[in-house]
């Protein structure tokens, strides 16, 4: 299994560019999660869908962060327009179901940088 | 707003040595979970704990729950250098669905040969 996929692994842009972050779950699993790292706030969760639809994007930062996932193997995380507050490591995961004790299975992470 | 404390938030030893880390909430949590994250990957899945008082190990390493759900703890034992990383403690909150996870910010480990 190729695990969680996530596209581009680097990302440098200009502030007020749009940027898309892109990520293929692991096959069969039917829950995925975006989150977003940073020094200070650590780890947060961003958005998350089961079964192609999203549950819970309390955690989206404002209207500039739209997540879709068109299918049950691609999802998309589009930052318009993007600033330098935005820049973070933005990891994809996903997990069977969802359920409290699964495992999460996190990508490799988009490291972005807005200039 | 359900939030996890962990302590220390670095940690620097020398092989060999024991060590024990904390995640601390006010909030009762339905499971637990420790991931270890190595520089540019993602965190990978420790363990899961769930019954209150519950004890985990996993080769040197040892997770309790505590008897509350409210608290956990890891203890490494005659760490080694291949256990640095950020190790993060996450919780799923009692009254949450679909397996939110809330994060702890992370202890970094860094064990010296």
């Amino acid at each position: 299994d190729a695990g969680v996929i996530q596209s581009p692994r680097h990302e440098v842009t200009e502030m007020g560019q749009e940027v898309t972050l892109r990520c293929k779950p692991i096959s069969g699993h039917n829950s995925l999660f975006w989150y977003r790292q940073t020094m200070m706030r650590g780890l947060e969760l961003l958005i998350y869908f089961n079964n192609n639809v999203p549950i819970d994007d309390s955690g989206m930062p404002e209207d500039r962060f739209s997540a879709k996932m068109p299918n049950a193997s691609f999802s998309t995380l589009k930052i318009q327009p993007s600033e330098p507050r935005d820049s973070a490591v933005y990891f994809c995961a996903s997990s069977l179901t969802g359920g409290l004790r699964e495992t999460q299975y996190f990508g490799p992470g988009t490291r972005l940088l807005v200039l | 707003t359900q939030l996890l404390e962990q302590s220390p938030q670095f940690l620097s030893i020398q092989e060999g040595e024991n060590l024990t880390v904390y995640c601390n909430s006010s909030s009762v949590f339905s499971s637990l979970q420790w991931y270890r994250q190595e520089p540019g990957e993602g965190p990978v899945l420790l363990v899961t704990v769930v019954t209150g008082g519950e004890v985990k190990k996993l080769k040197r390493l040892t997770f309790q729950f505590g008897d509350a759900r409210k608290d956990s703890s890891l203890h490494i034992t005659a760490a080694q250098p291949g256990d640095t990383g950020l190790y993060l403690c996450a919780g799923v909150g009692i009254y949450n669905q679909g397996g939110k996870l809330i994060f702890g910010q992370g202890t970094e480990l860094s064990v010296k040969p």
